[in-house]
């Protein structure tokens, strides 16, 4: 059964830090990682996509690697602002077009 | 640019009552989900379709129907609603399968409380 983990479940640092996001899978035999942002209340909004066969995408201040031999992919905000502020949802993708979704991390930068 | 549009917004039902959740997707996208988000969770497929007329259940399909008529929409249906159905609906569509590129767009959700 494909499984997938999210580390840490929250996370409060103070604006201006860089940080990373954890996300590890239990099967390697994806097609692709998506990362989202959701606000309080909200759908979801895309930040990046990876292929199966990328090391990693960037998007601003974004940055998200794949490791498929290990089954993780990092997420890292550079220099993070209040505004980002949000949970984010790793989603991999096999065949068929099924996601799987961990259950997030929640993320505070205070002013 | 509508993407992909979720009704209502906001529900709250009596037990055993039913409902429609409505999806429409303008990206002539294939592939469309319904999940469902419990408090603090991730997100469970409870099913999809591949195309028009072709549906098949995920994680969590008990107590939900679906129907896939047009490419545009895919309705969900809840028969006889129950307190565990409480959660927020999500949908989502994207183009073909295969290894190439695809990206899953997500409706705003439905809020649904059982009461």
């Amino acid at each position: 059964k494909q499984e997938v983990t999210q580390i840490p479940a929250a996370l409060s640092v103070p604006e201006g830090e860089n940080l990373v996001l954890n996300c590890s899978f239990t099967d390697s035999a994806i097609y692709n990682l998506q990362w989202f942002r959701q606000d309080p209340g909200k759908g979801l909004t895309s930040l990046l996509l990876i292929q199966s066969s990328q090391r990693e995408q960037t998007s601003g201040r974004l940055n998200a690697s794949l490791d498929k031999s290990s089954g993780r992919s990092t997420l890292y905000i550079a220099a993070s602002q209040p505004g980002d502020s949000a949970t984010y949802l790793c989603a991999v993708r096999y065949n068929f077009n099924k996601f799987y979704f961990g259950s997030g991390t929640k993320l505070n930068v205070k002013p | 640019n509508a993407g992909v549009t979720q009704t209502p917004k906001f529900r709250i039902l009596k037990i055993g009552q039913s409902m429609t959740l409505q999806c429409a997707q303008d990206m002539n996208h294939n592939y469309m989900y319904w999940y469902r988000q419990d408090p603090g969770m991730g997100l469970k497929l409870i099913y999809y379709s591949v195309g028009a007329g072709i549906t098949d259940k995920g994680e969590v399909p008990n107590g939900y129907n679906v129907s896939r008529s047009t490419t545009e929409d895919f309705p969900l249906r809840l028969e006889l609603a129950a307190p565990s159905q409480t959660s927020v609906y999500f949908c989502a569509s994207t183009t073909t399968g295969g290894r190439g590129f695809t990206e899953a767009f997500f409706g705003q959700g439905t809020r649904l409380t059982v009461v």
